[in-house]
């Protein structure tokens, strides 16, 4: 069965640190993949997504994730957190030809001001 | 433009009372979803719509049900309720499927 997996359940960070959360998938076909964010008591928003071309995607706020097709993966990066980065970030893939849109479990961030 | 809205915010349930979630769009968007997030377990897809006049049951469609009622407005049913459907639910629409998902505000739903 296709999956999403998110290795990092709770992650602690101190302001200016370096971010990266790990995503990985199973599914061998083409997939759409995507990261979303929710910020505390608001609903879930797009930060990035890849459907094609340059596997490095930059987002909004700083946010940038690379996907590396070999390794079935698209792990999201930011170089200097910030204190308003606190957020739960949630992995999606979306399998192409079919109606499969899997969310991983979801990795709580929280920056340390 | 308001996105997506949910309605209600809030509610509380007795075990076997029904109800019914809410949800519209004004983006024009084919596709609309129904999710449930519990703590530890992401977000689960309850059904889906990929365009107006179909629906598909998604991961846990157990208890529920739903109604595509027009372009914009997909409803989410509880027959009768129970504790274990104490959730967040969550309703999303896309242009198409497989495309960038955009989210309501949610509706936390406790069941009693």
């Amino acid at each position: 069965a296709q999956s999403v997996s998110q290795h990092n359940h709770h992650v602690i960070l101190s302001e200016a640190a370096s971010l990266e959360l790990g995503c990985n998938y199973s599914y061998g076909g083409t997939v759409n993949l995507f990261w979303y964010v929710q910020y505390p008591g608001q609903h879930l928003q797009l930060l990035l997504k890849y459907f094609s071309g340059d596997p490095l995607v930059k987002g909004i706020k700083g946010f940038e994730a690379e996907f590396i097709k070999s390794k079935f993966s698209f792990n999201l990066r930011k170089p200097s957190v910030q204190w308003s980065d606190t957020a739960e970030y949630f992995c999606a893939v979306a399998t192409s030809g079919t109606y499969k849109y899997i969310f991983g479990t979801g990795t709580r961030l929280k920056v340390l001001a | 433009n308001a996105g997506v809205t949910q309605t209600p915010k809030f509610q509380v349930l007795k075990t076997g009372q029904s109800m019914t979630l809410q949800c519209a769009q004004d983006m024009n968007h084919n596709s609309m979803y129904w999710y449930r997030q519990d703590p530890g377990m992401g977000l689960r897809l309850i059904y889906y719509s990929a365009s107006e006049g179909t629906t598909d049951k998604g991961e846990v469609p157990n208890g529920y049900n739903v109604s595509r009622l027009n372009k914009r407005e997909f409803s989410l049913r509880l027959e009768s309720a129970a504790p274990s459907q104490t959730s967040v639910y969550f309703c999303a629409s896309s242009e198409w499927n497989e495309e960038t998902q955009y989210f309501g505000p949610g509706t936390r739903l406790l069941v009693l």
